[in-house]
């Protein structure tokens, strides 16, 4: 069965510090990984994927993210951190399967906290 | 291009009742998925649609239960509502299988 885990239910950063939120996965075939961002009472709104190719993945609102296979994480990183970036964060993995059968499987989430 | 929509936004339903929540995809996708999302947790996938047909099902009873219509907007029913079943209910939609997904604002149900 697939999985993800994100093993902070928050992160604090000071505004202008990198931030890093974890995100670790276990999936029996290839992985397709999100992030997804949700501010309150708001549905999710896609940052960025990775699928194949480059693993430092560039999403929107200048996040970006690395994928590791050996370690299999998937951490999502910005070099500067934005007071407006406070929100909670998911990750996400897909596991494709011919046929196109899909489950995707959310953490549960990571608090981010942008300190002024 | 107007996003992916959910109605009703709210919604308040006692125990044993029935709800239907409506998903209108973005347009040209042709792919829709549930989640439900309880207070304090990551989005639980219910099911998957495309082309009208299901293409995943997540670990949830029988009395939940969704389709997809024609023009690609879908539907999902809970059947005998339980208290349990208060949580926000998202639409996802997507171009094909497997694609990035969008998602809606959400229906935030209430079971008293």
């Amino acid at each position: 069965a697939q999985s993800v885990a994100q093993p902070e239910d928050q992160v604090n950063v000071a505004e202008g510090n990198p931030l890093t939120v974890k995100c670790t996965y276990s999936v029996s075939g290839n992985p397709y990984l999100f992030w997804y961002v949700q501010y309150p009472n708001r549905g999710l709104q896609f940052l960025l994927k990775y699928i194949t190719g480059d693993n430092l993945v560039k999403g929107s609102y200048g996040f970006e993210a690395e994928f590791n296979k050996s370690q299999t994480s998937f951490h999502l990183k910005k070099p500067s951190a934005l007071v407006s970036d406070s929100a909670l964060y998911f990750c996400a993995v897909r596991d494709y399967r011919s046929g196109g059968y899909q489950k995707v499987t959310f953490g549960t989430g990571t608090k981010l906290q942008v300190i002024p | 291009d107007a996003g992916v929509t959910q109605s009703p936004t709210h919604l308040i339903k006692t125990r044993g009742q029935h709800v239907t929540l409506r998903c209108s995809p973005i347009s040209g996708h042709k792919s829709v998925s549930w989640y439900q999302q309880v207070l304090g947790q990551g989005p639980q996938f219910i099911f998957q649609y495309y082309e009208k047909e299901e293409r995943g099902r997540g670990n949830f009873p029988d009395r939940f239960s969704a389709r997809q219509f024609p023009n690609y907007s879908s539907e999902l029913n809970v059947n005998a509502l339980l208290l349990g079943d208060s949580a926000l209910y998202l639409c996802a939609s997507s171009l094909k299988v497997p694609e990035t997904q969008y998602f809606g604002p959400g229906t935030r149900l209430l079971v008293l």
